[in-house]
């Protein structure tokens, strides 16, 4: 089966940077995602890491270690609308579905 | 379509009545999910289909759930003789590449009364 650990919440003030970190135990391993959800909102893709090291998209950067079953999600320039929740994930295969973890609450104050 | 739809978005339903949840793709993704998110929890997988392949039923609570894909388009997933424990929101994803993610509906939410 598969695993995710992440922290359950994670407080951080407006214009900081704030980590995100994510462990998984996996029988096979093709990846690990985020995903943002708001209140009340979907999930929403925001990245995928199939090889190791840090992929950035804007403000959002994601890393990934393979070897340490590890990863993270940066965030910078804290905004207060980024608050929610941030689900990691990861699927065994290209044929499975993915497994999310129980999600990470961030608030953001000022 | 532009997005994933799913319909309806709120379904209040007795107990021991059978539901019927309606997920429309996007267009060109071969790939189809069901995910169920209880008030504050992570998302529970319950189906998966892949174009023509039979679908991953693995994660499906009990046998009073089913789910169909027509035309590998749209999907209806069917709960039977619907319990309490039942009542959280269903999530319906498509994707077409795992490195552009899943897109998700905005997800119908059943309450059993």
């Amino acid at each position: 089966g598969q695993s995710l650990e992440q922290p359950s919440e994670v407080t951080a003030v407006e214009g900081a940077i704030v980590q995100i970190n994510c462990t998984y135990q996996t029988s096979g391993f093709y990846g690990l995602s985020w995903y943002q959800q708001h209140d009340g909102g979907a999930p929403t893709f925001l990245s995928y890491n199939a090889l190791d090291g840090l992929e950035e998209t804007g403000r959002f950067s994601s890393f990934l270690s393979r070897s340490d079953s590890y990863g993270y999600l940066l965030l910078q320039e804290l905004q207060m609308k980024d608050s929610a929740s941030y689900f990691c994930a990861v699927r065994n295969s290209g044929n499975t579905p993915l497994v999310f973890g129980k999600g990470t609450r961030l608030s953001v104050i000022a | 379509g532009a997005g994933v739809s799913q319909s309806p978005s709120n379904k209040v339903t007795e107990k021991g009545k059978d539901v019927e949840l309606r997920c429309d793709p996007i267009s060109g993704h071969t790939a189809l999910y069901w995910y169920r998110q209880s008030l504050g929890q992570g998302l529970e997988f319950l189906i998966y289909f892949q174009g023509n392949s039979a679908p991953d039923k693995s994660g499906l609570p009990s046998d009073r759930f089913s789910a169909e894909r027509t035309g590998g388009s749209v999907s209806t997933l069917t709960i039977q003789r619907t319990q309490q424990e039942d009542s959280a929101v269903y999530l319906c994803a498509s994707s077409w590449k795992e490195a552009y993610g899943y897109t998700f509906g905005s997800g119908t939410r059943l309450t059993v009364v």
